[in-house]
């Protein structure tokens, strides 16, 4: 079956411990993203990547790493995580129409992250 | 930024009405697309038009775009109780992603 996961589904830690939530997909989709939904604001775009090894920065990027080592795997870094962090994180994926555009992205179901 | 806005922000209809969604933007895009989201779960993507469509169908769902408004709506015709949800529009920025706030749509049996 074609997927995103995520893990973990909920995770609620202490401010300033590392934390990581992973993503993996099984569609060899080149394009891989992370979004954060607070309520009333939408999704945010926090990091993308186009293919292994290239990624850039979404619009709300400050307090959080990725790394894109594989195609199929995107995790997402918090290395010293704050209160304001608390939010529900979703990672996505698709595939590259020729020229500059992409499809339809596939959405994993979501990590609920709480700091305390 | 955000570049997508949807309007209504909310929107009450009973069953077998038509409920109309329209999302503005700023920038040129390549594509524009409808989500749509059930309380808190995942993303489920409803329909993608491309810069260079005008009209777009899928079932029950119709989706115009308008390029010099900038502009485009999602038409959800005989509505179902099963169709509350939170709809969004997204566009792409160069290949970065920016979501509206989106629609919450209520359909009462």
């Amino acid at each position: 079956e074609a997927q995103v996961t995520q893990n973990p589904r909920y995770l609620i830690t202490v401010t300033g411990k590392k934390l990581t939530v992973t993503c993996s997909q099984n569609m060899n989709h080149e394009y891989m993203s992370w979004y954060r939904q607070d309520p009333g604001l939408g999704l945010r775009q926090i990091y993308y990547s186009m293919n292994v090894e290239v990624t850039d920065k979404g619009d709300v990027p400050e307090g959080y790493k990725v790394s894109r080592k594989e195609k199929r795997n995107f995790p997402l870094i918090l290395e010293s995580p704050s209160p304001n962090q608390t939010s529900l994180y979703f990672c996505a994926s698709t595939s590259f129409r020729q020229g500059r555009s992409y499809n339809e992205q596939f959405f994993g179901p979501g990590t609920r992250l709480t700091v305390l | 930024s955000q570049q997508g806005e949807e309007d209504p922000q909310a929107l009450s209809i009973q069953e077998g009405e038509n409920a109309t969604m329209n999302c503005s933007y700023k920038t040129s895009i390549n594509n524009l697309q409808w989500y749509r989201q059930n309380s808190g779960r995942g993303l489920v993507h409803l329909i993608l038009i491309r810069s260079n469509e005008r009209e777009k169908h899928s079932g029950r769902l119709r989706v115009t775009l308008d390029t010099s408004k900038k502009s485009s709506s999602l038409l959800i015709t005989a509505s179902r109780a099963a169709d509350t949800a939170s709809y969004f529009c997204a566009t792409d920025e160069g290949f970065k992603t920016i979501f509206g706030a989106g629609t919450r749509l209520f359909v009462k049996a």
